[in-house]
């Protein structure tokens, strides 16, 4: 079974700090997405990366791909209370399959 | 580009009872996966449809089935309801097709909430 293991599972930072969140698996996807999910909302497609150490960057979001395609991170810097939300990856398999990690609950304070 | 749609938003029933969800996909897309979303859980995959064919299923009884129609329109069922059942219900679009992730990226609805007392 492939499995996608986020850390840490909460994050509750001030206004202006930096923050990383993992993502690691023993499987390897053929690529990775990221997705941001409010409150009673459907999660939100940040970024896709595909090819193993690739780094993709959404202004204050710094995305990255292991070079083995077995785990990612995301880092935010300067966080804001608008990045407040669940953080959810999704590896995606061969089968067309994508498999979703428990989501990690960032909140930021003003 | 519209973007995918679920109705209805919210819905109570109670144990025993059966329901039906409905998913729009966007335009131009083929593949519709429903995911169960719970506090404790997260989000579980339950299947996924492509060309009103299930390609893919999750770990689930088969109180859950769905259907897909020839406009990508999908449904969800759930018979006899179980508490446990409660959930928000997201389905998630995507062009479904290889030749790239791009063409596997989902794009999710706002979801179901279902309450079953």
């Amino acid at each position: 079974t492939q499995l996608l293991e986020q850390s840490p599972q909460f994050l509750s930072i001030q206004e202006g700090e930096n923050l990383t969140v993992y993502c690691n698996s023993s499987s390897v996807f053929s690529s990775l997405q990221w997705y941001r999910q409010e409150p009673g909302e459907g999660p939100v497609l940040l970024v896709t990366v595909v090819t193993g150490g690739e780094v993709k960057k959404l202004k204050r979001l710094t995305f990255q791909f292991g070079d083995a395609r077995k785990d990612s991170s995301l880092h935010i810097t300067a966080a804001q209370p608008g990045d407040t939300g669940l953080y959810l990856c999704a590896g995606l398999t061969g089968g067309f399959k994508t498999i979703f990690g428990a989501g990690t609950r960032l909140f930021v304070k003003a | 580009k519209a973007g995918v749609t679920q109705t209805p938003r919210y819905l109570i029933k109670t144990r025993g009872q059966q329901v039906t969800l409905s998913c729009s996909p966007i335009s131009g897309h083929r593949s519709v996966s429903w995911y169960q979303q719970t506090p404790g859980q997260g989000l579980q995959f339950l299947f996924e449809y492509f060309s009103e064919t299930q390609r893919n299923k999750g770990n689930f009884p088969g109180r859950f089935s769905g259907r897909q129609f020839s406009n990508s329109r999908s449904e969800m069922n759930v018979s006899t309801l179980e508490l446990g059942d409660s959930a928000l219900y997201l389905c998630a679009s995507s062009m479904g097709l290889a030749g790239g992730p791009t063409y596997n990226e989902q794009f999710f609805g706002p979801g179901t909430r279902l309450t079953v007392l």
